[in-house]
């Protein structure tokens, strides 16, 4: 089956500082890949997504890179906020299965 | 996008009660499942919800203890049994389409 990495666990930035997280896969032939966002008591939120057939995708601050070759992906947060603070998980699905997901990234920025 | 409803939000029980949770999605979904979050840990599935059949359970999740009901495509329950302190955890309620989406957890406290 998929296995999900995710690293780090713990990333701590200043204000206005990028952050990046990564999360490297197994399955060749998964496809599809999310990143969630958890706030404190909340369910996760789905907050960007890519698809094999890019290598990049944009959503204003956010940023998800994917190297299919190397079998890795990367969420990238430019000019962070103490809002962004948050647990940050990725995740891996081949098609219509159910996601793997990594074990999740404690984001903190201190304003 | 899915709006998933779950309820209760949070509660406290006595070890050896059960506890229904329940998750109402405002779409009909092919695919719902539920989840356990243990504090700081990542998403582990439970089951995957099937309408109008038992639900599918992984390994180390058994009905008797979780059983899931799906009566149709917009709505299940998760029970949790006979329960002990180490049930204490997050319960996930999530659908599946194109993109998986997450009900806002039920933290569940066993005394």
């Amino acid at each position: 089956g998929e296995n999900v990495e995710q690293h780090p666990s713990t990333l701590s930035v200043q204000e206005g500082d990028s952050a990046v997280i990564k999360c490297t896969y197994s399955d060749s032939a998964s496809n599809y890949f999310p990143w969630y966002k958890q706030e404190l008591g909340k369910g996760p939120q789905l907050i960007i997504d890519i698809r094999s057939n890019v290598g990049e995708k944009k959503d204003q601050r956010i940023a998800v890179t994917l190297n299919k070759t190397a079998k890795h992906f990367s969420l990238h947060i430019t000019e962070t906020q103490p809002e962004d603070s948050a647990v940050y998980f990725c995740a891996a699905s081949r098609g219509s299965y159910i996601p793997t997901f990594g074990r999740g990234t404690s984001l903190i920025v201190h304003p | 996008s899915a709006v998933i409803s779950q309820k209760p939000s949070r509660d406290i029980c006595q070890r050896g009660t059960s506890l229904t949770i329940q998750c109402q999605v405002d779409s009909q979904v092919t695919m719902m499942f539920w989840y356990r979050q243990q504090p700081g840990q990542s998403l582990t599935l439970i089951a995957t919800a099937n309408q109008g059949s038992e639900a599918t359970y992984e390994s180390g999740f058994v009905i008797d203890k979780f059983p899931i009901s799906r009566p149709n495509l917009t709505f299940s329950t998760l029970t949790v049994s006979n329960m002990s302190p180490e049930d204490s955890s997050i319960y996930l309620c999530s659908s599946r389409d194109t993109e998986a989406f997450f009900g806002q957890g039920t933290r569940l406290t066993v005394v």
